[in-house]
C-alpha cells in the first residue's frame, strides 16, 4: 500500500466552478500536510500548508485535513483557467516527504 | 536570489555513460533533496541530505550517487546510465515544512 493515495484525474471543470481534490493516507503518524501546484514543465511550487487536522483558507484555497479519517482535502472556489495544472498532496512526520501521484486539473473558459 | 537552480534543463545519454546533474541553492537551506518524477509513479525520494557532510538515501538509490561537500551544492550522479532512469529529476530544498523545488532536468536514456 502506497503511503499517499492521490486520484491522478485527470479533472476538467468549467470557470467559475469549485474544486475539490482529495488525498488518503495510510501513516498515522504524519503531521504536517502540503499542497503544490506543478505548472506543466516547471518545478512543484507550494500551495498551502498544514499542521493540524481542521481548515485554513488562502483566497480561494482552503486546505482541509481530517486526521481521524486521514483525509486531506483542497478546494478552489471560482477556478480559473490559470489555475490548469498538476496538484500534489505531500506529507511528512520528518526528514522525508511523502508526495501523492497528482492530479491533473484543467479549468475551461 | 536564485532559489534552487537545476542544470543542465535537458540531457540525452546512452546506455553506460556517465553524467551529474548539478543543484545549487542560496537559500542557505540544509535539508537538500533529489527527486524524480514520472508518470502514475509521482515523485520519488532518491536521496537525501541534512547539512554539508552527511547523505542518506531515499526510496529509490540505486544507480544514483551524491555528495554534499558544501551547503549550496548537492550533485546527483548517474554512474552508468539507464533506460529506466529516463525521468524528470527535481532538486529540492527544504526549511520548515516549506520545499523549494528546482525547475528540473529531464534526462532522456536511450
Amino acid at each position: 500500500q502506497k503511503e499517499v493515495e492521490q486520484d491522478p484525474g485527470p479533472l476538467s471543470v468549467p470557470e467559475g466552478a469549485i474544486v475539490s481534490l482529495n488525498c488518503t493516507y495510510s501513516n498515522s503518524a504524519f503531521q504536517y500536510f502540503m499542497w503544490y501546484r506543478q505548472y506543466s514543465r516547471k518545478g512543484p511550487e507550494l500551495l498551502m500548508y498544514t499542521y493540524s487536522s481542521g481548515n485554513k483558507e488562502d483566497g480561494r484555497f482552503t486546505a482541509q485535513v481530517d486526521k481521524s479519517s486521514k483525509y486531506i482535502s483542497l478546494f478552489i472556489r471560482d477556478s480559473q483557467p490559470s489555475d490548469s495544472a498538476t496538484y500534489l498532496c505531500a506529507m511528512t512526520t520528518g526528514n522525508q516527504f511523502y508526495f501523492g501521484t497528482g492530479t491533473s486539473l484543467t479549468v475551461i473558459p | 536570489n536564485a532559489g534552487v537552480t537545476q542544470t543542465p534543463k535537458f540531457q540525452v545519454l546512452k546506455t553506460g555513460q556517465s553524467m551529474t546533474l548539478q543543484c545549487a541553492q542560496d537559500m542557505n537551506h540544509e535539508y537538500m533533496s533529489w527527486y524524480r518524477q514520472d508518470p502514475g509513479m509521482g515523485l520519488r525520494l532518491i536521496h537525501y541530505s541534512v547539512g554539508a557532510g552527511i547523505t542518506d538515501q531515499g526510496e529509490v538509490p540505486n544507480g544514483y550517487n551524491v555528495s554534499r561537500s558544501t551547503t549550496e551544492d548537492f550533485p546527483l550522479r548517474l554512474l552508468s546510465a539507464a533506460p529506466s532512469q529516463t525521468s524528470v529529476y527535481f532538486c529540492a530544498t527544504e526549511k520548515t515544512g516549506d520545499y523549494t523545488f528546482g525547475s528540473g532536468t529531464r534526462l532522456t536514456v536511450v
